[in-house]
C-alpha cells in the first residue's frame, strides 16, 4: 500500500532555531501533501495544503512566515519552522494524495516538535 | 465552517464489549464521512468511509451509517478486542475547491482490557 515516511519523528530544539521536517511518499507521487498540527487531547488542525510546484495554501491563522512548507518534488514536501518558540511545540503530521480531491489520503506517523 | 464533534474520551472497555464512539458534523453541502484509526506509534489509518446520506460503510467490524438527518456518523462494533486499543478520528470532506482537506474531530482514544 501507499506508504508516507515523515522524518525525524521526533526533535528537541532551542529557542530560536529551526526545525525542518520532512514528508516523503515512497511508492506513489504525491500531488498534494496537506500538513497537520496536533495539540494533546485535541483535533488535528490543518495548516496549509501544498501542491507539486506551487505555492502552499495556508489556512487562516497559520503563519506563512514562521511555518515555511516546500513541495518541489512529487515525492517530497518540507515544513521549516523558523525562530522555533516554546508554543510551537506540538506534534505535526503530513499526509499525501495523488490525484483527485477524492482520492484516499495517506498519513506519515508524525513529528513530535519540542522546543526548550 | 465545517465542523466535527466527537464524544469524549478517553473510553475504556472490557474485551467483547459493545463500542460507540458518536460523532456529529456541521458542514455545507454534502460531505463525506470517515473514521480514522491511529494505533500506538503509527499513523492514521483509513477504517471506513461513507459518502452520502443513508450509506454504512465497514471494516473489520467497525460500522458507521452516515445520518443526514441528524448530521451523525457514530462509530460502533459489536465485540471489542485488545487490538482495537487506538484513538479514533471523525472527519468530513467536502468538495469545491477545497482540494479534498479533511476537517477532524478530536479523536477518542478507546482502551480495551483483557
Amino acid at each position: 500500500g501507499a506508504v508516507v515516511s515523515q522524518h525525524p519523528s521526533w526533535v528537541i530544539c532551542k529557542s530560536g532555531t529551526s526545525v525542518k521536517i520532512e514528508c516523503r511518499s515512497l511508492d506513489f507521487q504525491a500531488t498534494t501533501m496537506f500538513w497537520y498540527r496536533q495539540f494533546p487531547k485535541q483535533s488535528l488542525m490543518l495548516m496549509a495544503t501544498s501542491n507539486e510546484g506551487s505555492k502552499a495554501t495556508y489556512e487562516q491563522g497559520v503563519e506563512k512566515d514562521k511555518f515555511l512548507i516546500n513541495h518541489a518534488s512529487l515525492t517530497l514536501s518540507t515544513l521549516t519552522v523558523t525562530s522555533a518558540h516554546p508554543e510551537d511545540s506540538s506534534f505535526y503530521i503530513c499526509s499525501a494524495r495523488v490525484g483527485s480531491p477524492n482520492s484516499p489520503l495517506h498519513f506519515g506517523n508524525g513529528t513530535r516538535l519540542t522546543v526548550t | 465552517g465545517d465542523s466535527v464533534t466527537q464524544m469524549e474520551g478517553p473510553v475504556t472497555l472490557s474485551e467483547e464489549a459493545f463500542l460507540t464512539i458518536n460523532c456529529t458534523y456541521t458542514a455545507t453541502g454534502y460531505p463525506s464521512l470517515f473514521w480514522y484509526v491511529q494505533y500506538p506509534g503509527e499513523g492514521l489509518q483509513l477504517l471506513l468511509k461513507a459518502t452520502k446520506a443513508d450509506d454504512k460503510g465497514s471494516n473489520k467490524g467497525f460500522e458507521a451509517t452516515y445520518r443526514k438527518e441528524t448530521t451523525s456518523f457514530h462509530l460502533e462494533k459489536g465485540s471489542v478486542q485488545v487490538s482495537d486499543s487506538a484513538v479514533y478520528f471523525c472527519a468530513l470532506r467536502t468538495g469545491g475547491t477545497s482540494y479534498g482537506k479533511l476537517t477532524f474531530g478530536q479523536g477518542t482514544i478507546l482502551t480495551v482490557h483483557p
